[in-house]
């Protein structure tokens, strides 16, 4: 079983909709936890970052973090075509691991 | 300017060959890495390398391996290509080590399909 396990998709949806993502994980000593947005054939880039249990927002974006229930998610609201992307959840122990990624389609 | 560059974008080889890829970075960090991302998005670490620490992942084959001249290049050998190598790869630097909180830089990538 891998360390950290992401939804698999693909996820479409219309402009304007909310997507939630989602990983959970089994390692309790996973410590800070990012979401990285990936666009086609080009390299991951880092979007969310979070420490602690609750929620961050950062514009339409908000990341939640659950470490009870050793799960995380992604909300984007109002989404955008431009969010068209693959969504890697990550985590750190202190090593970094990543989970498989959620492709994300937004439909104009 | 890019931050992270990394040469060639695609590389299509034959089993049993040995080639390189290069990754430069403008940063002025610390540390670089080589990470592996499989045809189902799944990334996984290689190597991370800085002056002082080579950290090796340990499903890595003895065939790959990373050559640092200076503190901005980590370049990535690999030797007698395999079929199961077929991938894109990534380097990606940082200022620190992933053991903190450090931002990870990527670069767009390597697609190398060997035949």
């Amino acid at each position: 079983q891998k360390e950290v396990e992401q939804d698999p998709g693909p996820l479409s949806v219309p402009e304007g909709a909310i997507v939630s993502l989602n990983c959970t994980y089994s390692n309790s000593a996973f410590q800070y936890f990012m979401w990285y947005r990936q666009y086609s054939r080009k390299g991951p880039e880092l979007l969310m970052y979070t420490y602690s249990s609750g929620n961050k927002e950062d514009g339409r974006f908000t990341a939640q973090v659950d470490k009870s229930s050793k799960y995380i998610s992604l909300f984007i609201r109002d989404s955008q075509p431009s969010d068209s992307a693959t969504y890697l959840c990550a985590m750190k122990d202190p090593e970094l691991s990543f989970g498989a990624g959620t492709t994300v389609t937004v439909r104009a | 300017d890019t931050a992270v560059s990394q040469t060639p974008k695609y590389l299509v080889t034959q089993m049993g060959n040995d080639k390189s890829i290069k990754c430069e970075q403008n940063l002025g960090h610390d540390t670089m890495y080589w990470y592996k991302q499989d045809s189902k998005k799944f990334l996984k670490i290689m190597f991370s390398y800085n002056n002082k620490e080579l950290i090796i992942n340990e499903t890595v084959p003895n065939r790959f391996s990373p050559k640092s001249p200076d503190k901005a290049h980590l370049n990535l050998h690999i030797n007698s290509l395999e079929l199961g190598d077929s991938a894109v790869y990534f380097c990606a630097s940082s200022q620190g080590q992933t053991r903190g909180n450090e931002k990870l830089f990527f670069g767009s990538g390597t697609q190398l399909s060997v035949l």
